[in-house]
């Protein structure tokens, strides 16, 4: 268990609305990611953190933005959602040192309408 | 081109039998990371194995082993003496560049959904 929760867990929302999913983590790991998961594509990388106040963008950023003000919360936020947001999103953590793999949280299943 | 290539949308395995599930990579990085990942039905995914390109061996880990042909391009995932829980989507993905001192961004494939039958 590599202590990561996600908030929430299941949401549905209108077209055009805000939305922030909450990544949450206990053991203080440096390295955060949001990712999606859409059939056919396997799991693209939205965004990544490697401390508080450090971001960058992975390879499908398009429309959403991330802040990290403390180590163990990664936002991620859908600034005005489309339909084609619909998706699962995982959020991920590295512990860093010579630990190579990512953990997974559970994942937020989002419905855009 | 695709950096991480999954040619088996789905496979069938007898339980007990030995399965091997194909991945090839796309890199011109001399450092980078080879890793499967497995999500059952519920949802998760759960990090199975890992492979450096610098590693002498194969990687093992119980069950799981990681073919790794390097001039190939390819690591291929053997579950060996397959059990119904095996049952899943299997990800590879590749991390590229140092896997020290780096975020280590993940590129993943578009997954095999493996069976497990009796």
């Amino acid at each position: 268990d590599a202590g990561i929760t996600q908030s929430p867990r299941h949401k549905v929302t209108e077209t055009g609305t805000p939305v922030t999913l909450r990544c949450h983590q206990t053991e203080n790991h440096r390295y955060m990611y949001w990712y999606r998961q859409d059939p056919g594509h396997g799991l693209r990388l939205i965004h990544y953190s490697y401390g508080v106040k450090d971001t960058d963008k992975g390879e499908v950023s398009d429309g959403y933005s991330v802040s990290r003000s403390k180590t163990e919360d990664f936002l991620l936020t859908l600034e005005s959602a489309t339909s084609s947001q619909t998706s699962v999103y995982f959020c991920a953590i590295r512990p860093g040192g010579r630990a190579y793999e990512q953990y997974f949280g559970p994942g937020t299943r989002l419905t855009v309408t | 081109a695709q950096k991480i290539t999954q040619t088996q949308p789905g496979m069938f395995v007898q339980e007990k039998e030995a399965v091997t599930l194909d991945c090839t990579y796309d890199t011109s990085d001399p450092s980078y990371g080879l890793f499967w990942y497995k999500q059952p039905s519920s949802g998760e995914m759960i990090f199975l194995i890992y492979q450096g390109s610098y590693d002498q061996q194969n990687a093992t880990e119980g069950r799981y082993s990681l073919n790794f042909q390097k001039a190939r391009k390819s690591a291929n995932l053997v579950i060996s003496a397959s059990q119904l829980g095996d049952s899943a989507m299997y990800f590879c993905a590749m991390r590229e560049g140092p896997d020290t001192g780096t975020a280590s961004k993940l590129t993943f494939g578009t997954g095999t959904r493996l069976q497990v039958t009796l």
